[in-house]
């Protein structure tokens, strides 16, 4: 079974600044894929980010990077240039082939500070 | 435009009683999934389906029932058996495999025991 270990309850950050949200797995799987979901106080769900755990390149959408260490099992979120609207619980989500549940941290609460 | 649609965002229940979510895609894809969200809490798996006329039972599927008679529609009914039904229900969906694409969320609904 999967486990997924979000450290930080709550992070802010200053307007304009870099954040870095952690995220820790466990996981039998050997080839597997991993995201990032931010939920904003609408409640909706949105996908910002999945990385390749095949690829050792890390993943990168504009503002938002990974940092992927597959031996050490962690997959962290660098949100960059932070802005107002990046405020929301962000979770992190190990999925994997053969596996038919995605597992779900327990999430990160994100405050921008203006 | 594709996507998911929740009914309704918000459904109040009298102790006692059964009450049914719903959740239609027109993302044409193959798995869909019921999660349950409590304050300070991730995601739990209630159900999902990855077929027509199949479904797994998720982590906390006491007291819940589902159907997937189409490939469009997984409606979720809540039982009197579930002792606790007071959440935040979104529903998902993705393409196989799942690992390659994540999840397409619904905007959810927000039940309440009255």
């Amino acid at each position: 079974a999967q486990t997924v270990t979000q450290s930080q309850p709550e992070m802010s950050v200053q307007e304009a600044e870099t954040v870095t949200l952690s995220c820790t797995y466990d996981t039998s799987e050997s080839d597997y894929y991993l995201f990032w979901y931010k939920q904003p106080p609408s409640r909706q769900m949105i996908l910002v980010i999945r990385q390749e755990a095949y690829k050792q390149q890390n993943a990168t959408e504009n503002r938002f990077s990974v940092n992927f260490q597959k031996a050490a099992k962690s997959f962290s979120l660098k949100i960059s240039d932070s802005q107002l609207g990046d405020a929301a619980m962000y979770f992190c989500a190990p999925d994997g082939f053969g596996n038919e549940k995605l597992t779900f941290g327990t999430g990160t609460r994100l405050t921008i500070i203006p | 435009d594709g996507g998911i649609t929740q009914s309704p965002k918000y459904l109040f229940r009298k102790e006692g009683q059964n009450v049914t979510l719903s959740c239609e895609q027109n993302l044409n894809h193959d798995a869909m999934y019921w999660y349950r969200q409590d304050p300070g809490q991730g995601l739990r798996l209630i159900y999902y389906s990855q077929i027509v006329n199949d479904f797994q039972k998720g982590d906390i599927a006491e007291g819940y029932s589902v159907s997937r008679e189409k490939k469009e529609s997984f409606p979720l009914t809540v039982t009197s058996a579930q002792k606790n039904p007071t959440a935040f229900y979104l529903c998902a969906s993705s393409m196989r495999p799942r690992g390659a694409y994540g999840y397409t969320f619904g905007s959810g609904t927000r039940l309440t025991v009255v």
